[in-house]
């Protein structure tokens, strides 16, 4: 049966780095058909997608301008997951983190057919 | 980026009843490559993820109702219910995956009247 299964803390000092895994059954991170993404939601921002990673030949990675100087996403292919960091975070941060996979066809555009259960996350001292 | 605006934000209609719900593209999401539309509708109910009702604009994800469909006329969608039930009380977002950043509507709450 296909899942995702988050990890991760659920309160993150300011400042600091903003760590979560999603761990994937049924479906490789290697796979060339598909994208696993990150996305978060806060009532501020409303869903955000933050960025993906993705296998066709070589890995490939797509982040949002808004996080990208902050944002690393990475595939483990040993445990067959892939992870989240975002650095510096501020109280801005807060909110739940989505893990989701994108099929990937003819294009790299996809929708999000498959999605974790979410993390609340909270930037705070 | 291409940015999608949906109406109304809120929405309270009866048990039977059909509800819509609108969504608007600031650009095409039109690929002239696949002839598609690249235009997601999600439902999302509390303490849970989105979950995927229809893709490419109007087709019905697997298991999703018949009473859910989609449609549209150039940049604008729309997400119909033809018949409202009780379970349907959510909050609906459409999604534009035609490029990044992948943009959410701001969300519809669908609320029984």
């Amino acid at each position: 049966q296909e899942q995702l299964q988050q990890s991760g803390p659920g309160l993150v000092n300011p400042s600091q780095t903003l760590s979560l895994t999603c761990a994937i059954s049924g479906d490789s991170v290697s796979s060339s058909s598909a994208a696993w993404n990150w996305i978060r939601q806060s009532p501020s921002r409303g869903l955000e997608w933050l960025g993906r990673t993705y296998y066709r030949s070589k890995w490939n990675n797509d982040y949002a301008v808004s996080v990208k100087s902050r944002i690393t996403i990475s595939p483990d292919t040993s445990k067959n997951q892939f992870s989240l960091q975002l650095d510096s975070v501020t109280p801005e941060d807060t909110g739940v983190y989505f893990c989701a996979r994108s099929k990937l066809g003819i294009t790299v555009n996809w929708y999000f057919d498959l999605w974790g259960r979410g993390t609340l996350v909270s930037v705070s001292s | 980026d291409i940015v999608t605006t949906q109406s109304p934000d809120s929405l309270a209609a009866s048990l039977g009843e059909r509800a819509t719900i609108n969504c608007k593209s600031s650009q095409s999401v039109f690929s002239t490559t696949t002839n598609k539309n690249y235009l997601a509708w999600y439902q999302q109910k509390p303490g849970h993820p989105p979950k995927l009702l229809i893709y490419w604009a109007s087709t019905r994800e697997s298991g999703v109702p018949d009473r859910f469909s989609g449609s549209w006329s150039g940049t604008d969608f729309t997400l119909t219910i033809s018949s409202l039930q009780a379970e349907d009380v959510a909050v609906y977002y459409c999604q534009q995956y035609y490029r990044t950043p992948y943009n959410f509507g701001q969300g519809t709450k669908l609320e029984i009247k």
